[in-house]
């Protein structure tokens, strides 16, 4: 089992620019979570999926950020335009029951 | 406002010796609880869980222990190893997961 992957592992853009984070979720699992890491705030919890339906997206700070899951297999985490206080690493987790799986994280700096 | 903290942002022990690691929450409603461990460049790794209906949970080599009375959730290492030197979360489950800030764990030899 290849567990949860996401890409790109590292990001570098500039202010303004768009940025695309994805996620793959291991085969199976029913719930997807996006969560952004920061030594200030911690690990928080921006849109949750569950059977491929945003349930929870309260925790998306701005609309310049936007998620989607198109089918069970793929989800992506869209910031446009990117901001440097957007630097941050992200988390994409899945879960079939209450035991979230997280995948290796996408580092992003936005210059 | 509900929070999940941790007592101790840091916890340095000596290799053999057992680490305990706190943690307190505020939201009573919340009936599930996971430790994580989070190595330096990856994803938090799930320890072990415990649900409200329970005060105490073995796994191998972790104790979780929660104590509703005081919302207080404990992760005890028994015979700490150098591996286990990482960031330890807790989190609470009630509407959603909410996590702790952490607390570093450092494994002296």
């Amino acid at each position: 089992d290849a567990g949860v992957i996401q890409s790109p592992r590292h990001e570098v853009t500039e202010m303004g620019q768009e940025v695309t984070l994805r996620c793959k979720p291991i085969s199976g699992h029913n719930s997807l979570f996006w969560y952004r890491q920061t030594m200030m705030r911690g690990l928080e919890l921006l849109i949750y999926f569950n059977n491929n339906v945003p349930i929870d997206d309260s925790g998306m700070p701005e609309d310049r950020f936007s998620a989607k899951m198109p089918n069970a297999s793929f989800s992506t985490l869209k910031i446009q335009p990117s901001e440097p206080r957007d630097s941050a690493v992200y988390f994409c987790a899945s879960s079939v029951r209450d035991e979230q799986f997280f995948g290796p994280g996408t580092r992003l700096t936005v210059l | 406002g509900e929070s999940v903290g941790l007592h101790l942002p840091t916890l340095s022990v000596q290799e053999g010796d057992n680490s305990i690691i706190n943690c307190a929450y505020s939201n009573s409603a919340s009936d599930y609880f996971i430790w994580y461990k989070q190595e330096s460049g990856k994803g938090p790794q799930f320890i072990i869980d415990i649900r409200s209906n329970m005060d105490k949970r073995q796994g191998q080599r972790v104790t979780v222990l929660l104590n509703k009375t005081v919302k207080h959730l404990s992760l005890q290492i028994a015979a700490t190893q150098p591996g286990d030197s990482a960031v330890y979360f807790c989190a609470e489950t009630a509407n959603d997961m909410r996590f702790g800030a952490g607390t570093r764990l450092t494994v002296k030899p």
